[in-house]
């Protein structure tokens, strides 16, 4: 699976777009594009995911870069229950492969809503 | 619809001794995955099952062992329990075939003295 970057933490006003990049520059054509996060110590929750064009849902937005080597995650208005680590994951779903739906977690970005 | 259940949600072990971590699942997902969290880390993947019969060794198998003789369970087996074994474990499940999003339990945090 290809790894990803994230930055360790950000923050964002509440009410403001929060902006969460991701890099994953070794992505590979059946890989896809997912984004987890994980409140205090819960399961982690999922949060939208895509392959190669835009993706948008009630949560969240995905914008992924043309050449897929990076995206976005932005959560249009930020409160303070999205105060969360959050997870880029590249993951396999090429059928019959040895990873295929495995999710590999990074160290992910601590994102914390202030007032 | 219960989702991803883990049962128990707290254990204290002694050093040596064996417990068993339950997960069940109600969505009929062929794939199951065992996961651990140490401190301020992400997760790491124990073991993964792809379907009734079928498991495998994730990144940190060593000291776990896994049965899956039914699509709704996939228990945890800790075997001579060490002190390296505290952490907190989340059981995962999807389902086969498209690219849908994996669902968690809420862990069980597990502490090994």
């Amino acid at each position: 699976d290809a790894k990803t970057t994230q930055p360790t933490s950000m923050d964002c006003a509440e009410g403001r777009a929060a902006n969460l990049p991701c890099n994953h520059s070794t992505i590979s054509g059946n890989e896809y594009v997912y984004w987890y996060r994980q409140i205090h110590s819960q399961g982690p929750q999922y949060i939208i995911h895509g392959l190669k064009n835009n993706e948008t849902n009630e949560m969240a937005s995905l914008i992924i870069t043309e050449d897929r080597k990076s995206s976005t995650l932005i959560l249009p208005h930020a409160t303070l229950r999205d105060t969360a680590v959050y997870y880029c994951i590249v993951r396999s779903l090429n059928a019959g492969g040895t990873s295929y739906g495995k999710l590999t977690f990074g160290q992910g970005t601590i994102l914390t809503v202030h007032p | 619809n219960a989702g991803v259940t883990q049962t128990p949600k707290f254990r204290i072990l002694k050093i040596g001794q064996s417990m068993t971590l339950q997960c069940t699942q109600d969505m009929n997902h062929n794939y199951m995955y065992w996961y651990r969290q140490d401190p301020g880390m992400g997760l790491k993947l124990i073991y993964y099952s792809v379907g009734a019969g079928i498991t495998d060794k994730g990144e940190v198998p060593n000291g776990y062992n896994v049965s899956r003789s039914t699509t709704e369970d996939f228990p945890l087996r800790l075997e001579l329990a060490a002190p390296s074994q505290t952490s907190v474990y989340f059981c995962a499940s999807t389902q086969r075939g498209g690219n849908t999003e994996a669902f968690f339990g809420q862990g069980t945090r597990l502490t090994v003295v």
